[in-house]
């Protein structure tokens, strides 16, 4: 239950296109979804997240969406630039009663964008 | 500095060695985080350090060791490690106020001959 399920593994995009990740949970009780984006040699840094309480978000070219009902939430890259190359996680907390994170992760898709 | 960092950025130990992973924060945070990363895995919590206290041990296996001397500062003692464990493990840390945003180190790639 307290997976987060990731997918595609490996996604290619053309430079202009629309890359789509996908992730769904089972925890009821997750309240908050980030998306982190690593490149090679570096460590996760979080791109943007959201909350039950709204559907979507969107911070220029990067949006989610969440479906709350479908337990389901998916990271939207628009006009995909070879600068945008990187491994992507997201990820689910139940943030209620600590005062500390314990963010479980999907596997990761490496999402190459050619130009 | 800023950020989180942390050394050393590799290490290659045998099996029977002893070493030490380092991770400092800069950001004022009072969480920090050891992750372990393996290829084609998620993001594995190892352990959680809150104001200096351990608050999460994920079930991790007794030859990790972490410590924590004070808020800015994050170690995992490592002793009698078996090949398996080679990923790379990432430091974290957050504010208070929001657990939930942490800020992840470059790791250090650990090689278990």
């Amino acid at each position: 239950q307290q997976q987060v399920k990731q997918s595609p593994q490996s996604l290619i995009v053309q430079k202009g296109g629309i890359s789509i990740i996908n992730c769904a949970y089972e925890n009821t009780a997750f309240d908050y979804f980030p998306w982190y984006q690593q490149f090679p040699g570096k460590g996760p840094a979080l791109l943007i997240a959201i909350r039950p309480d709204v559907s979507e978000k969107k911070e220029g070219r990067f949006t989610i969406s969440f479906n709350k009902s479908a337990k389901q939430f998916s990271l939207h890259i628009m006009d995909s630039q070879p600068g945008d190359s990187a491994t992507y996680f997201c990820a689910a907390s139940n943030t209620g009663g600590t005062s500390y994170g314990k963010l479980t992760f999907g596997q990761g898709t490496i999402l190459t964008v050619h130009p | 500095e800023t950020g989180v960092t942390q050394t050393p950025r590799h290490l290659v130990m045998g099996m029977t060695n002893k070493k030490s992973l380092k991770c400092e924060q800069h950001l004022g945070h009072n969480a920090m985080y050891w992750y372990k990363q393996s290829a084609k895995k998620p993001l594995e919590l190892m352990f959680v350090y809150s104001l200096e206290e351990r608050v999460e041990n994920n079930s991790v296996p007794s030859r990790f060791s972490p410590e924590c001397p004070n808020s800015s500062h994050l170690f995992l003692h490592l002793h009698t490690l078996q090949p398996e464990d080679s990923a790379l493990y990432l430091c974290a840390s957050s504010p208070m106020t929001s657990g939930n945003e942490q800020f992840f180190g470059p790791g250090t790639r650990l090689t278990v001959l």
